[in-house]
């Protein structure tokens, strides 16, 4: 079956240490990726995407993410984590069959300790 | 510019009642979006509408679930009779344009429901 995978439901780092969130996908040909958050109260805000090109993607907020096709994997990642940071954060891909919806995975939610 | 607003934020109510969620899309994005995320699950599709038309409504679980956008503006998601089941947040979201590669969705908040 067509997934989007993130094998961890929870993660805890310490404010200023790096950050690493996994996404795998399996579809058929390289869907195009996205990588959402939601902060307490918001909506669902998008951090970055990517659709082809350059294989590292830049988003807002300091997070990037990199395309790895042999891997089927969009790992966020950030150098230095923030306590602002503290959310959930959601994998979703798009495009799948021209479907005009996202498919998600069911979330990472991260902890920071001061 | 406002961005996608939902009402209520929560509403709890018992089983086989009838619950209106209401989502309000960013003004002038003419596709809207309803998706749903049952508790540790992932977020999943209901349907998609452009303008006032059903473009897509191959998400949406069984006819207890009605989705109307008279007037092409707000949106509601009827559930009628609710059951266990449908507790749950659910989202709405809107796009300028319609493909989701190029087109941005926008996310309100979320309606956290809860049958008893």
């Amino acid at each position: 079956a067509q997934s989007v995978t993130q094998p961890d439901i929870h993660i805890t780092v310490s404010e200023g240490a790096s950050l690493e969130l996994r996404c795998n996908y399996s579809y058929g040909a390289t869907p195009y990726l996205f990588w959402y958050v939601q902060s307490p109260g918001q909506g669902l805000q998008l951090l970055l995407k990517y659709f082809s090109g350059d294989t590292l993607v830049q988003g807002i907020k300091g997070f990037e993410a990199e395309f790895k096709r042999s891997q089927s994997s969009f790992n966020l990642r950030k150098p230095s984590v923030h306590w602002s940071d503290a959310a959930e954060y959601f994998c979703a891909v798009g495009g799948v069959r021209g479907a005009n919806n996202l498919f998600f995975g069911t979330g990472t939610r991260l902890t920071v300790i001061p | 510019e406002a961005g996608v607003t939902q009402f209520p934020s929560h509403s709890v109510i018992e089983k086989g009642q009838t619950v209106t969620l209401r989502c309000d899309p960013i003004s002038g994005h003419d596709n809207l979006y309803w998706y749903r995320r049952v508790m540790g699950k992932e977020i999943k599709f209901l349907l998609h509408f452009v303008k006032e038309s059903k473009q897509d409504e191959s998400g949406m679980p069984n006819n207890r679930f009605l989705a109307e956008r008279t007037g092409g503006t707000y949106s509601t998601l009827k559930v009628q009779p609710a059951e266990l089941e449908d507790s749950g947040v659910y989202f709405c979201a809107s796009s300028q344009g319609r493909g989701a590669v190029k087109n941005e969705q926008f996310f309100g908040p979320g309606t956290r429901l809860t049958v008893l």
